[in-house]
């Protein structure tokens, strides 16, 4: 069975400066997929970022990038200068290729102060 | 370009009354399809997923049921609301995990 693990509830970062939300996850499978999603107060889903577990570079957009260790089972986001708008509440989820299940760890609650 | 439709927005039911959420995609064959729900303040739960027509599986016991009818539809049902079934419903699809598309939601209160 897939888990994902966001073991912070929340955090708080002055605007312009960098964060880090920590992921962690468990899956026997190769073939996988990870996952950060942006939930503004609206509660639309956003896909932030994406990364193939086959890849070893880091996936980048634009001012978010993760940290991806395999062997650790760690997917952490960065958010650098940080701004308002990144308010939200962040979801880290793995889909494998085996049974195409997406599964979501409990998010994170992030504040942007300005 | 690919996009996806669920309605309603909002509904408001009362305990015992049936439930029928839609969901449809359109700009993409065969895709993934999922329900989730979240409560309030916390993360969400998956209810069902689906890889094909007919094929749909079921992650938590409950009152609620899926059908997949057509390719790119995906429909959450329910006979009987139950106080608990409240919450916030999300459809989402995906292609070989390229891609991941959620709806607008679907803010269900059961009074």
């Amino acid at each position: 069975a897939q888990t994902v693990t966001q073991s912070q509830p929340e955090m708080s970062v002055q605007e312009a400066e960098t964060v880090t939300l920590s992921c962690t996850y468990d899956t026997s499978e190769n073939n996988y997929y990870l996952f950060w999603y942006k939930q503004p107060p609206s509660r639309q889903m956003i896909l932030v970022i994406r990364q193939e577990a086959y890849k070893q570079q880091n996936a980048t957009e634009n001012r978010f990038s993760v940290n991806f260790q395999k062997a650790a089972k760690s997917f952490s986001l960065k958010i650098s200068d940080s701004q308002l708008g990144d308010t939200a509440m962040y979801f880290c989820a793995s889909l494998t290729g085996a049974n195409s299940k997406l599964t979501f760890g409990k998010g994170i609650t992030l504040s942007v102060r300005p | 370009s690919q996009t996806i439709h669920q309605w309603p927005a909002t509904l408001v039911q009362p305990v015992g009354s049936p439930l029928s959420l839609e969901c449809t995609v359109e700009g993409t064959s065969n895709p993934n399809l999922y329900w989730y729900r979240q409560a309030a303040g916390r993360g969400l739960q998956l209810l069902f997923y689906s890889v094909g027509i007919g094929q749909i599986s079921s992650e938590v016991p409950q009152n609620l049921s899926a059908s997949r009818p057509q390719d790119r539809q995906f429909i959450l049902s329910s006979k009987k609301l139950l106080l608990s079934d409240s919450g916030f419903y999300l459809c989402a699809w995906s292609v070989n995990g390229r891609a991941l598309h959620f709806g607008n939601g679907t803010r269900l209160t059961v009074t």
